[in-house]
Order: C-alpha cells, then sequence, then structure tokens
C-alpha cells in the first residue's frame, strides 16, 4: 500500500542543537515534497517544497534533503529555539509530475525545543 | 493581504442533520482544496477544484459529502445525515495554480462536532 510516514511523534532536544525530522515514503515517486509547520489550534504552514532532481534545499536555519532512492525526506532547524517548538508536517503530491496538488501528508512529528 | 478565511469556525450539530461549511480562498487563487484533519494526525484530502470545476473528489468518505466552487471563489462542502464519525476539523487549503509545486495557503478550520 501506499504510505507516507513520519518516523517519531514526538522529538525533544535542548536549545541550541540541530533537529533533524524524517520523512519517509513507499510506493509513491513524487516530483516534489513539501513541509509545513502546525501550531496548535491552528492550520498548517508552508515552510520548504523540494523538487525530485534537488539533493537540497535551504531556507535561514532550515535545510530539506530529498533522496529518491531511499525514498527519503530530511528537514534540518539548525541552531533551535524555543519558538521552534511546533508540528512539522511533510507531505508529497501522488500523481505523476505532481500535476494535482492535492497532497497526502504524514501524521507530523511534535517538536518540543527547550531552553 | 486577506488569508483563508472559514466559516463558522465551530459548529455543534445532532446526529442527522445536514451542515454547510464555507471557504473563501485568497483573492485570485486558482485552486482550492478541502482536507479533515484529525486529532494528531496529518490533513487527510477530500476534494478540490481549479475555478469552479471539481477536478477529484476521490475522498470524500461516502455520498454524503459533497462540494461546489459555483463561481470559481468561494466553496461549500455540504455533509447530509451527519454521523457521529463525522466529526473532525475540516481544514479548506488554496493555491495561486494546481499542482503539488505551488504552496497551499490552509485557513483556520472549522470544528464539526455531531452529538
Amino acid at each position: 500500500s501506499q504510505k507516507i510516514e513520519q518516523n517519531s511523534e514526538a522529538l525533544n532536544i535542548q536549545e541550541g542543537k540541530t533537529a533533524t525530522l524524517t520523512c519517509n515514503y513507499t510506493n509513491y515517486s513524487p516530483a516534489y515534497l513539501q513541509w509545513y509547520r502546525q501550531d496548535p489550534g491552528r492550520g498548517p504552514v508552508f515552510l520548504l517544497l523540494i523538487r525530485e532532481n534537488e539533493k537540497e534545499k535551504r531556507k535561514e536555519r532550515l535545510k530539506v534533503t530529498f533522496d529518491t532512492t531511499l525514498k527519503q525526506s530530511l528537514f534540518h532547524i539548525t541552531a533551535s529555539q524555543p519558538a521552534d517548538s511546533a508540528t512539522y508536517l511533510c507531505a508529497l503530491d501522488p500523481y505523476y509530475g505532481g500535476s494535482q496538488g492535492n497532497l497526502i501528508f504524514g501524521k507530523g512529528t511534535k517538536l518540543s525545543v527547550k531552553p | 493581504g486577506a488569508g483563508v478565511s472559514q466559516s463558522p469556525r465551530y459548529k455543534v450539530t445532532k446526529r442527522g442533520q445536514d451542515v454547510a461549511l464555507r471557504c473563501d480562498p485568497i483573492s485570485g487563487h486558482v485552486s482550492l482544496y478541502w482536507y479533515r484533519q484529525a486529532l494528531g494526525q496529518g490533513p487527510e484530502f477530500l476534494t478540490y477544484f481549479n475555478y469552479e470545476a471539481q477536478q477529484d473528489k476521490s475522498g470524500l468518505p461516502n455520498d454524503r459529502f459533497s462540494a461546489e466552487r459555483p463561481e470559481g471563489s468561494i466553496s461549500t462542502l455540504t455533509i447530509q445525515r451527519t454521523e457521529q464519525r463525522d466529526s473532525a476539523m475540516y481544514r479548506c487549503a488554496s493555491s495561486l495554480r494546481p499542482g503539488g509545486y505551488n504552496e497551499q495557503f490552509f485557513g483556520p478550520g472549522t470544528r464539526l462536532t455531531v452529538l
């Protein structure tokens, strides 16, 4: 069956450390993979998109990698801060070429950054 | 500018009643998506529109669920003869263009409770 899994339901780290979140998928060949942040009681907010021909994408303290052989994306937050505490969701367009946009989401990883 | 808005924010109804959930996307956004999100889960795709045309309704759970976007802007998700299992957060999102390479902007959601 087709699945998208975020390995950790919760991740607790110390302020200043790098948080690494994992997203694995099976039986998809996505052209794009997206990461969103969701705070309690709010809708998801887009963070980064990475294309299948990109190995790595950066935005400020965020870095995303995309390994289509391993069928895995890693999401890194460097120099983490308590304000980074939230749930992070990965999502992909399951249709060939990413033509549709109806995203399949993982369950999310709840990140807690302790001061 | 204004983001995606949804109304009502909270809806409590009795089993068997019909409910209509409204989504007002960002002005000019071609694509509009409906998702349902259970606690501790990522959003689950229901249906989506490009302009006024419903492109994919494969995620609608059964024929009690329907959606429309008659003028290519505001959309309504209707649930007929509600059941307790329909209780969830219903989220709407819009994107400037269709396709998995476009970020989606999510609304605050409508929390539906069926008694």
